[in-house]
Order: structure tokens, then sequence, then C-alpha cells
């Protein structure tokens, strides 16, 4: 069965950089897009952007734009999705999910990972 | 951009009745050349991840009940909850995909 299972929970000081690996088992991990999304305590879900695992290439969404890195491991299927210079607003949930195959059209997250919490605080 | 929108914000229903949420896109998400919008339905319930209940406005995902129903087209899109159950009780989102993926702000389903 398809599974996104992602890194612990962290805790950073504001100015730092975090990292979530996702490690996706159940199907060929380079065959579909990527996707991260983020809810911050009690709001909604928010984009931050996508990853193609088979060559690497990604789009952000504007907000994250100069912040954000999204890589993969393809040898051990995992993705990657690290945020810079850290500030309390950055204290959420962040969910992996799979998105479309690869050389498809835009669809919708079929599969999600379980969250990773990070807290931004002093 | 596209702005999404849901209303209502929340609503309280009896099991049993049914549950209507509508979500609006501020520009079409219907593609013309394969006449597919391109908007899902996601539920969370608390400390879960979303998932999938909808997708193409209409295609119920593999495995949700059928209780679960998606309409619309173009701009004005609803999700419709019939005989609404007790495990039902989440926060459900509308999500286009037609630009950059792009969420509502959720509608909280209670019971009354």
């Amino acid at each position: 069965q398809v599974q996104l299972v992602q890194s612990g929970a962290e805790v950073k000081k504001p100015g730092a950089s975090v990292q979530v690996s996702c490690k996706a088992s159940g199907y060929t991990f380079t065959s579909y897009d990527i996707n991260w999304v983020r809810q911050a305590p009690g709001q909604g879900l928010e984009w931050m952007g996508w990853m193609n695992p088979n060559n690497g290439n990604t789009g952000y969404s504007q907000k994250f734009q100069g912040r954000v890195t999204m890589t993969r491991t393809t040898s051990i299927s995992t993705a990657y999705m690290e945020l810079s210079s850290l500030r309390s607003e950055d204290t959420a949930v962040y969910y992996c999910a799979r998105g479309k195959i690869v050389t498809g059209t835009p669809t919708h997250f079929d599969y999600w990972g379980q969250g990773t919490l990070v807290t931004v605080s002093s | 951009d596209i702005v999404m929108t849901q209303s209502p914000d929340s609503l309280a229903v009896s099991l049993g009745e049914r549950a209507t949420i509508n979500c609006k896109s501020s520009q079409s998400v219907l593609y013309n050349s394969n006449n597919k919008n391109y908007l899902a339905w996601y539920q969370q319930k608390p400390g879960q991840p979303p998932k999938v209940l909808i997708y193409w406005a209409s295609t119920r995902q593999s495995g949700v009940p059928d209780r679960f129903s998606g309409s619309g087209s173009g701009t004005d899109f609803t999700l419709t909850i019939n005989s609404l159950q007790a495990e039902d009780v989440a926060v459900y989102y509308c999500q286009q995909y037609y630009t950059s993926p792009l969420f509502g702000p959720g509608t909280k389903v209670e019971i009354k």
C-alpha cells in the first residue's frame, strides 16, 4: 500500500533552517510529484511547492521563493523540504502529499504523510 | 491569482440530515480542452492529515462512502454529505489545481 512517512518533530530557533523528510513506499517514487503543504496551529492548509522526483524539477509558491528548497534521494525514495530563515510564523505542521503523475496533468493529492510539527521558538 | 472562498465557515447538522458546503473560485477552474473542473474536496479530522473525498469536482475517491457527493462547474461547487454520521465531524476544504494549488479556508461540520 502507498505510504508516505515523515521525519519527527523539530524545535528550531528563529533564523535557523529545518529539513523535513518524506519516505515513500508502495509505488514507484519517481513516477509521481511530491507536494509540500503546511498548516499553522488552528489554521487552514497552505501549499508550499512541488517537486518532480524523476528529474528534480521544482515549483515553489511565490510566498516561499528564496526560503524553501525541495530535493530528493531516489535511491531511498525520500523527498526533503528545507525551509530557511525560520520565524515564529513558520510554526506549523508540514505535510508531504503525492500529486500527479510526473508526465500528467495537474491533479489532486491522493496520499499524505502523517505530518511533522516544526516549532520555531527562542 | 485565484481566490477560493467557502461558505459557511461552520455548520451544525443533526445526525442523519444533510450537510451542504459551498466553494467558490474567483475564476473558472474548468479546463475547456478536456471539460474537467480542477477542483477537489478534502476532509480533515483533528490530529490527522487531510483525506481526499472528491476530485474533478464530482468523482468520488475509491473507498469514500457514497453519502459524499460533489457537484458544480466553472466557479461554483458544492460538497453534499447525505445522512450525516458522527464520524463525518471534521473540517472540509476545497482545493483548485487549475493553477498553483490553492485551498479554501475550510468549513467545520459539527453535530447539532
